[in-house]
């Protein structure tokens, strides 16, 4: 089985401030992890994805993630935040094999203050 | 605009209608998926079509029925829902169901609201 854990539901940062969501994921082979935003009224939208290449992963919009195997952990940062960033963020785990499927956290709600 | 389309985007239905949800995707994908998304939940898999054929059915009520006629189209008929059947739903697509690297797109999903 595999599940990922996003602690809290909300993070609130000041605009130019680090981003900082924190991810934890559990998983009995090599996963391969993403992260998704959802902005207010739409779907998700791809941010980056580990899959067992370069464990510092970078994506859209500045953000980037790294993949620490010891920490089972794939933290999603960005060094200076933008009003545009005001989002819900999904982190999901999947992996290799015929019936894994993308398991989605909960979700955590960034708001950017002015 | 993704190539993912869900309509409609609002749906308010009494609990004895019975009302479809579309999603159509222009991407050439294999892998259709439609998810449940509630508030303070995770997202919920509700149903996974491979090549148009339904390959998971997560425990999902009866009143829920999805229908994939080409890998192109997914439908969710509803009939007979329940007030907490009111969520985010939320249609997604992926080149093949094996396919792990890709990830999965997603449509901007039908607000259903049950009254």
């Amino acid at each position: 089985a595999q599940s990922v854990t996003q602690l809290g539901s909300h993070v609130s940062v000041s605009e130019g401030a680090l981003v900082l969501l924190r991810c934890n994921y559990s998983s009995s082979v090599p996963p391969y992890l993403f992260w998704y935003v959802q902005y207010p009224n739409q779907g998700l939208q791809l941010l980056l994805k580990y899959t067992s290449a370069a464990t510092l992963v970078k994506g859209i919009n500045g953000f980037e993630a790294e993949f620490k195997k010891s920490e089972t952990s794939f933290h999603l940062t960005k060094p200076s935040a933008h009003m545009s960033d005001a989002a819900e963020y999904f982190c999901a785990v999947t992996s290799l094999g015929a019936n894994s499927k993308l398991t989605f956290g909960k979700g955590i709600t960034l708001s950017v203050r002015p | 605009e993704t190539g993912v389309t869900q309509t409609p985007r609002h749906l308010v239905m009494g609990m004895t209608n019975k009302k479809s949800l579309k999603c159509e995707q222009h991407l050439g994908h294999n892998a259709m998926y439609w998810y449940k998304q509630s508030a303070k939940k995770p997202l919920e898999l509700m149903f996974v079509y491979s090549l148009e054929e339904r390959v998971e059915n997560n425990s999902v009520p009866s009143r829920f029925s999805p229908e994939c006629p080409n890998s192109s189209h997914l439908f969710l008929h509803l009939h007979t829902l329940q007030p907490e059947d009111s969520a985010l739903y939320l249609c997604a697509s992926s080149p093949l169901i094996t396919d792990r690297f890709y990830g999965y797109t997603f449509g901007s999903g039908t607000r259903l609201t049950v009254v």
